[in-house]
C-alpha cells in the first residue's frame, strides 16, 4: 500500500521555466490537496479538490493551475516558475465521509533560480 | 477566517520528562482536529485526529484533547525519548471547509 506518492521529489527549474508535480493516491480518497511548506510560514494550502471533476482555490492559488485527472491522481502546474516558487510542496487526500484523516505524500523539493 | 496558534515554537527538554504542546484556533466551529509529526526532510505523519464531537484521544505515550468552546487543544507527550525530537503539527477543518488550516508548528528536542 504505497498511499500517496508524488514525483518528481526534487527539481531545479529556471525562472520563466514550466513544469507539474504529480500526485496519486491509492486510498480510493475522493478529496486531494496541495500545500506548499515555507519556513516561518507553515503549511499554506494552494488547491485542493474535494471530489472527482472538481476544483477549488486555496489560500495561494496564484501562479499555480491543477488538474483532477481521475480519483486517483491530482498535479499541480507552475506555467512560469519565479524564485518566490521555491518551497517544498506536499499532495495529500482524505475521504470525509469517514474519519476525515489527512495523508501526505513525502513532499517534493522545489528551487527555481 | 480561521487561524491557528502553537506555543511554543520550540521546545527542549531532557529525556524522560512529561510535556505538554499547545494549539489554539479562533473558530470554534471545526470539524475535525488532526495533530502531525514532521521530521526533518520528511513529510507529515498523522498522529491523532479528535472529532469535534470528541474530547480526547490516546495511541501510546501521546494523547490529544480538545476543547472547542476555548478554541484549545493540547498533545501530552509521556516520558519524552529522543526519538519524540521533531516538529509537531496542529491542524483544524472548518465545519463548512473541506481543508486543513495549519499551524506553525512546536519543534522539539529531547536531549539523552
Amino acid at each position: 500500500n504505497a498511499g500517496v506518492t508524488q514525483t518528481p521529489k526534487f527539481q531545479v527549474l529556471k525562472t520563466g521555466q514550466s513544469m507539474t508535480l504529480q500526485c496519486a493516491q491509492d486510498m480510493n480518497h475522493n478529496s486531494m490537496y496541495w500545500y506548499r511548506q515555507d519556513p516561518g510560514m507553515g503549511l499554506r494550502l494552494i488547491y485542493y479538490s474535494a471530489s472527482e471533476g472538481t476544483t477549488d482555490k486555496g489560500e495561494v492559488p496564484n501562479g499555480y493551475n491543477v488538474s483532477r485527472l481521475n480519483k486517483r491522481e491530482f498535479s499541480l502546474r507552475l506555467e512560469s516558475a519565479a524564485p518566490s516558487q521555491t518551497s517544498v510542496y506536499f499532495c495529500a487526500s482524505a475521504v470525509w465521509t469517514q474519519t476525515g484523516e489527512l495523508f501526505f505524500g513525502e513532499g517534493s523539493r522545489l528551487t527555481v533560480l | 477566517k480561521q487561524e491557528v496558534t502553537q506555543i511554543p515554537a520550540a521546545l527542549s527538554v531532557p529525556e524522560g520528562e512529561n510535556l505538554v504542546l499547545n494549539c489554539s484556533f479562533t473558530d470554534s466551529a471545526i470539524y475535525n482536529l488532526q495533530w502531525f509529526r514532521q521530521d526533518p526532510g520528511k513529510g507529515l505523519t498523522s498522529l491523532l485526529l479528535i472529532q469535534s464531537s470528541q474530547r480526547e484521544q490516546t495511541s501510546g505515550r501521546l494523547n490529544a484533547s480538545l476543547d472547542k468552546s476555548s478554541g484549545r487543544s493540547t498533545l501530552y507527550i509521556a516520558a519524552s525519548q529522543p526519538g519524540d525530537s521533531a516538529t509537531y503539527l496542529c491542524a483544524v477543518v472548518d465545519s463548512g471547509g473541506t481543508a486543513l488550516i495549519f499551524g506553525k508548528g512546536t519543534t522539539l528536542s529531547v536531549s539523552s
